[in-house]
């Protein structure tokens, strides 16, 4: 079955400091691949998505590349902030099916420091 | 500021009560879904809604019942809850009209105490 595997910290950064969280998937077929965020006390936001080889999602600074050959999707952010803070989700759905199933990663907390 | 609201945002209960979660959005999505979220883990889905009709339960005990009773409202109905129950209950909608993208837009949950 599908699987999603990121790395788990925790992630400590200071602030501006260049971040990378990986993640990489198993998939049958062509999936979807999104970064979902948990702010503290809050439900999930999608972040960013790519739906196919070579798409670049970006949003708010972060970016990631759906790499085929590597089966990766890592989420990159050229100098954080505190206020990024946060739970990341990796995760992937089947596109265009109709199971309404996202396959989330176990989540990397990021925490910021000023 | 989130577009799907969940009430009540905190709630504690006895294992015998009756207690029920809405959910609300008026976004005119077609699929909502019911989520559970332990801590520092990551969300696992309990049910899926299409056009107000169950298309997934993924085995949850009967002790949670959903209900949709129309397309902006889904409620989750609690009963006989047990202590291993407490958790973040998350609500999630998204445009659904047969085919899913995986773009969910989540509330902010009802954090559940079972006592």
């Amino acid at each position: 079955g599908d699987s999603v595997t990121q790395m788990e910290g925790p992630v400590t950064l200071s602030e501006e400091a260049f971040l990378t969280i990986n993640c990489t998937y198993t998939a049958t077929g062509y999936p979807s691949l999104f970064w979902y965020v948990q702010y503290p006390g809050e439900g999930l936001q999608l972040l960013l998505k790519a739906t196919k080889a070579d798409d670049k999602g970006s949003n708010k600074g972060f970016e990631a590349t759906y790499r085929k050959e590597t089966t990766s999707f890592h989420l990159e952010k050229g100098s954080v902030q505190v206020s990024d803070s946060a739970v990341y989700f990796c995760a992937l759905s089947e596109s265009g099916g109709s199971n309404y199933k996202l396959t989330f990663g176990k989540g990397t907390l990021l925490t910021v420091n000023p | 500021d989130t577009e799907v609201t969940q009430t009540p945002k905190h709630l504690v209960m006895g294992m015998t009560n009756k207690k029920s979660l809405k959910c609300e959005q008026h976004m005119g999505h077609r699929a909502m879904y019911w989520y559970k979220q332990k801590a520092k883990k990551p969300p696992e889905l309990m049910f899926v809604y299409s056009y107000e009709k169950l298309s997934i339960n993924e085995s949850v005990p009967s002790r949670f019942s959903p209900e949709c009773p129309n397309s902006s409202l889904l409620n989750l109905h609690l009963h006989a809850l047990q202590p291993e129950d407490s958790a973040l209950y998350l609500c999630a909608s998204s445009q659904g009209a047969g085919v899913y993208t995986g773009e969910l837009f989540f509330g902010e949950g009802s954090r559940l105490t079972v006592l």
